[in-house]
């Protein structure tokens, strides 16, 4: 069955650091989402992307924020200026419509800022 | 932000017992859908329901969402080791809305 992958499974940075987290969903998905599930926490939404643009994004996705949809496999996201309380685990979900159409959810990238 | 409350936040059961996790909100979602999470994995999707008052059961696991599209309950009948991990409810906007996550331990 084919997956959303995400890499890399772990990343530690500096604060301050540029990190860009890395998305593959499944191929013939039209709709891509970042989330973020801090430790013991709710997976909350960050962003939505649709047709090479970003369609909606929460308070959370600020200007350090950016998303990109490279080539027609990947998609990114990218923390300019990572802070401390960016720590977190970021999953990326795709699905291929809207409504009832399920997200199906990469395993994750776990971002540890120190 | 829609927000959707999930109860308990935390349950720690013997297998065998039955349970369930209730899913609130003061908004209205056109569909609502159940997601297990393990750890260091993402969600997996359960279950979505669609009409208000569908029941859908998956094996030992019996989903309800409200007449009024508000609510939602999983009911685990004969809870097995396997059945632990995080349940998160999710209801569906212009995205998908993230419940405040149940997380159940079932004890062998």
């Amino acid at each position: 069955e084919p997956e959303v992958t995400q890499t890399p499974s772990h990343q530690v940075t500096q604060m301050g650091q540029e990190v860009i987290l890395r998305c593959v969903p499944i191929s013939n998905h039209l709709y891509f989402y970042w989330y973020r599930q801090i430790l013991g926490q709710k997976v909350e939404f960050l962003v939505s992307f649709y047709n090479n643009e970003i369609s909606e994004k929460s308070e959370i996705f600020d200007d350090q924020f950016s998303v990109e949809r490279p080539d027609g496999s990947n998609f990114t996201l990218k923390i300019r200026s990572t802070k401390l309380e960016d720590s977190a685990m970021y999953f990326c979900a795709s699905r291929s419509g809207t409504g009832v159409t399920p997200l199906h959810f990469g395993n994750g990238t776990r971002l540890t800022v120190t | 932000t829609q927000l959707l409350e999930q109860s308990p936040q935390f349950l720690s059961i013997q297998e065998g017992e039955n349970l369930t996790v209730y899913c609130n909100s003061s908004s209205v979602f056109s569909s609502l859908q159940w997601y297990r999470q393990e750890p260091g994995e993402g969600p997996v999707l359960l279950v979505t329901v669609v009409t208000g008052g569908e029941v859908k059961k998956l094996k030992r696991l019996t989903f309800q969402f409200g007449d009024a599209r508000k609510d939602s309950s999983l009911h685990i009948t004969a809870a097995q080791p396997g059945d632990t991990g995080l349940y998160l409810c999710a209801g569906a906007g212009n995205q998908f809305y993230f419940g405040t996550g149940t997380s159940l331990t079932v004890i062998p």
